[in-house]
């Protein structure tokens, strides 16, 4: 089965500095990769995905991916965050139809 | 709509009582799922539809789950006799075929 894995639970950032959420992927085959962000009291929003194609994949509200395969990860990256950032993220894996989720990382980024 | 819409989006409803939520695809997408999202369990596949069928109900967590949806659009999610454990947010999302699936702002239900 297909999983994806978030090591860390909370993020915390300055606003202004770079911001990176981790996601690492075990998949047989190749890998269809998604971030989504949930605000407090929302449902889930789609940012970005890979399929095939460049390694990084340039997504919603100014954030990016990196998909490694060697390093089997695909990181969410924010040049600069923002206090509006401040949000759960979720990584997942497209297990043939469906989506099976990371457990989320909880960002904070402080003004 | 534009997006995914379910109903209600907040629920109170007594121990006991059967609850019947709500979902609204974006149009014509042919696939649509349900999954649970709640405090230690994170999110939970419950039921995939391609059209009116569901070839996949893995994830309903007992007999007292079921769902059905009619006309290849709106589908309902209901919960007999519930439990204070099935206190949780209810999501509903949609996709055209294998593309993109987007998400509803979901329903959440409260056990009392």
């Amino acid at each position: 089965a297909q999983s994806v894995a978030q090591p860390e639970d909370q993020v915390n950032v300055a606003e202004g500095n770079p911001l990176t959420v981790k996601c690492t992927y075990s998949v047989s085959g190749n890998p269809y990769l998604f971030w989504y962000v949930q605000y407090p009291n929302r449902g889930l929003q789609f940012l970005l995905k890979y399929i095939t194609g460049d390694n990084l994949v340039k997504g919603s509200y100014g954030f990016e991916a990196e998909f490694n395969k060697s390093q089997t990860s695909f990181h969410l990256k924010k040049p600069s965050a923002l206090v509006s950032d401040s949000a759960l993220y979720f990584c997942a894996v497209k297990d043939d139809y469906k989506l099976s989720f990371g457990a989320g990382t909880t960002v904070t980024v402080r003004a | 709509g534009a997006g995914v819409s379910q109903s209600p989006s907040n629920k109170v409803t007594e121990k006991g009582k059967d609850v019947e939520l709500r979902c609204d695809p974006i149009s014509g997408h042919t696939a649509l799922y349900w999954y649970r999202q709640s405090l230690g369990q994170g999110l939970e596949f419950l039921i995939y539809f391609q059209g009116n069928s569901a070839p996949d109900k893995s994830g309903l967590p007992s007999d007292r789950f079921s769902a059905e949806r009619t006309g290849g659009s709106v589908s309902t999610l209901t919960i007999q006799r519930t439990q204070q454990e099935d206190s949780a947010v209810y999501l509903c999302a949609s996709s055209f075929g294998s593309d993109t699936i987007y998400f509803g702002e979901g329903s959440w239900l409260t056990v009392v």
